[in-house]
């Protein structure tokens, strides 16, 4: 059981490139989601889906796109990279709803990600 | 919109008690969690509020009051593992979203 595990776990782009994240999870959840974490601000909502074939938008979707094609993944893309997206990204997967469960957020390792 | 607050830093010494409080001002509220990350790693769930009052799992405790918008977590027995980064997070009915305090670094001193 692995839980959530991301891909790539460092990544270093140029200004313009594009790139996409891959987040899967093995725990059967229905819900997932995509942060970013910066200095001094939190983890903001970026994407989230409730489930495969849907998505919506968070806090600071602007500049990222999201798909779920299957349950079990997640995928962020960048389609044209800007320094302002260097951050780390987190990917993070729940239940709808399970009794005898709190329904917390679990949450992969990161991906680290740099934008020159 | 969401708002979350609570101290940036608090420095503890080992052994002692510490206690961080988060405020919140949310519409559609569905529970406080509290969750721990070290350094250069993911979050972790530490502990839930649903209902006003005092949740206590081994030497963390976690309590919340509604009315006030108000929730703290208390760390006993501190340990140098213990330092780390302390995240308040509340839970809205849409989507299972949380939206997430910037964290209360906490630094463990012998």
């Amino acid at each position: 059981n692995a839980g959530v595990t991301q891909t790539p776990k460092f990544r270093v782009l140029k200004t313009g490139q594009s790139m996409t994240l891959l987040c899967a999870q093995d725990m059967n959840h229905e819900y997932m989601y995509w942060y970013r974490q910066d200095p001094g601000m939190g983890l903001r909502l970026i994407h989230y889906s409730v489930g495969e074939g849907t998505t919506a938008k968070g806090e600071v979707p602007d500049g990222y796109n999201v798909s779920r094609l299957k349950k079990q993944n997640f995928l962020l893309g960048l389609e044209s990279a800007a320094p302002s997206q260097t951050s780390v990204y987190f990917c993070a997967s729940s239940y709808s709803f399970q009794r005898g469960s709190y329904n917390e957020q679990f949450f992969g390792p990161g991906t680290r990600l740099t934008v020159l | 919109g969401q708002n979350i607050d609570q101290p940036t830093e608090m420095t503890a010494t080992e052994g002692a008690i510490v206690q961080i409080n988060c405020t919140y001002q949310t519409s559609g509220f569905n529970g406080l969690f509290w969750y721990q990350q070290h350094a250069g790693e993911a979050p972790t769930f530490l502990s839930y509020n649903v209902l006003d009052g005092l949740e206590e799992k081994g030497r963390f405790s976690s309590f919340l009051s509604r009315s006030k918008g108000y929730s703290y977590l208390l760390l006993k027995e501190l340990q140098m593992k213990d330092s780390a980064s302390y995240l308040c997070a509340v839970r809205v009915l849409t989507g299972n979203q949380f939206y997430f305090g910037t964290g209360t670094s906490l630094t463990v001193i012998p």
